[in-house]
């Protein structure tokens, strides 16, 4: 079956520190990918997302994200974090298929970040 | 427009209640979705609309009915929920090109459902 896997449940930061947030898939096949925001109250937004082409994939808000076929891994970079990045991040992946419009979401990571 | 809005925001019912939910968008997208997401856990997927057609329902109890009025609406159908149903439920709308690939979710911002 597939999954995805975030290893890190919680992230607590100080400000300026780098951040990454690991994000494994399970899938043989050609995968679209995404990572996803959620400030707290608010609703999900799109930060990034990979289809094709240059592995590493730049977002909004200073976000990279680094698609490693071998690995199976797409994780979520930021050099230096702000109080405002305090959220949860959700990875999120959907098979590269005509007509499957599928995402399949991991258990999300909640980073803290530290004034 | 480029706004997924959902409404009511919060909904409290009783487990004999009928009541719906609405989901609008006009950016145009021809696929939307139905999620549940219980506290501190990711978004699951209930059903998915495309182009007006029921495409994907993840085995949903039958008290949930999903429709899909036109491409820019979506409701979802209450009838004899449980509370253990008490989630925030999600719509999200996409677009797709000529090869019917996902561009990725707009969401919105969810109705949090109480039953009672």
């Amino acid at each position: 079956a597939q999954s995805v896997s975030q290893h890190n449940h919680h992230v607590i930061l100080s400000e300026a520190a780098s951040l990454e947030l690991g994000c494994n898939y399970s899938y043989g096949g050609t995968v679209n990918l995404f990572w996803y925001v959620q400030y707290p109250g608010q609703h999900l937004q799109l930060l990034l997302k990979y289809f094709s082409g240059d592995p590493l994939v730049k977002g909004i808000k200073g976000f990279e994200a680094e698609f490693i076929k071998s690995k199976f891994s797409f994780n979520l970079r930021k050099p230096s974090v702000q109080w405002s990045d305090t959220a949860e991040y959700f990875c999120a992946v959907s098979p590269a298929t005509s007509g499957t419009y599928k995402y399949i979401f991991g258990t999300g990571t909640r980073l803290k970040v530290l004034a | 427009d480029t706004e997924v809005t959902q409404t009511p925001k919060h909904l409290v019912m009783g487990m004999t209640n009928k009541k719906s939910l609405k989901c609008e968008q006009h950016m145009g997208h021809r696929a939307m979705y139905w999620y549940k997401q219980k506290a501190k856990k990711p978004p699951e997927l209930m059903f998915v609309y495309s182009y007006e057609k029921l495409s994907i329902n993840e085995s949903v109890p039958s008290r949930f009915s999903p429709e899909c009025p036109n491409s820019s609406l979506l409701n979802l159908h209450l009838h004899a929920l449980q509370p253990e149903d008490s989630a925030l439920y999600l719509c999200a709308s996409s677009q797709h090109n000529f090869l019917d690939r996902v561009y990725g979710y707009t969401f919105g911002s969810g109705t949090r459902l109480t039953v009672v």
